[in-house]
């Protein structure tokens, strides 16, 4: 199983809709949690970090829930240059060191 | 402020030749890590430097590969000889002492290996 899991998508929409992005990690151990947005054949950046009381930064949303151990990203308004690849990432303590385990991403197609 | 490079963006090579990938983290940024995505896969972790220390080799897939970082500065990644499944994606990343999760990458080296 993997470590975090998410649908791999593409997700398809229109500019203007709403999508929502789930991701699910193996290790309860985990301790921090975040988005990265991937553009095509360019770099991870880092979009957001997820809290236990959820967090919003402009038209992104993000929640965490511990018990389920699952992560959300809600984008509303979706705009044409939203397409990209989102990463759910989580930090995870391994034999004392702490490193970033990722997802395979989540490819979000919006068409005008 | 100079952002995260990486030489060569591309690397074409024959199996059994040998690679040196280099990094240039952000001025300041103790913290440097290299990540792999094969095609595919996830962008795996392989280690992470703190200055010139080796803090964590866990992700190293073998011992064909070795990474320096002397002075604490820009850091090479060695492959030798290169396997045909060593091809992929090669991310450096770095973030200032302290803060081990907002993680600056540069643009990757993409390799193949034919």
């Amino acid at each position: 199983r993997k470590e975090v899991e998410q649908d791999p998508g593409p997700f398809n929409v229109p500019e203007g809709a709403t999508v929502a992005f789930n991701c699910t990690y193996s290790n309860s151990a985990s301790q921090s949690f975040f988005w990265y947005r991937q553009d095509c054949r360019k770099e991870p950046k880092l979009l957001m970090s997820v809290y236990s009381s959820g967090n919003e930064d402009g038209r992104f949303t993000a929640q965490l829930n511990r018990a389920s151990q699952y992560i959300s990203l809600l984008i509303r308004d979706s705009k044409l240059s939203d397409s990209a690849t989102y990463l759910c990432v989580v930090n995870l303590m391994n034999t004392g060191f702490q490193k970033l385990v990722f997802g395979t991403g989540t490819r979000l197609l919006v068409s005008p | 402020e100079a952002g995260v490079t990486q030489f060569p963006s591309h690397s074409v090579i024959e199996k059994g030749q040998t690679v040196t990938l280099r990094c240039d983290p952000i001025s300041g940024h103790d913290n440097l890590y290299w990540y792999r995505r094969v095609m595919g896969k996830e962008i795996k972790f392989l280690l992470h430097f703190v200055k010139e220390s080796k803090q964590d080799e866990s992700g190293m897939p073998n011992n064909r590969f070795l990474a320096e970082r002397t002075g604490g500065t820009y850091s090479t990644l060695k492959v030798q000889p290169a396997e045909l499944e060593d091809s992929g994606v090669y991310f450096c990343a770095s973030s200032q002492v302290g803060n081990l999760y907002e993680q600056y990458f540069g643009p990757g080296t993409r390799l193949t290996v034919t």
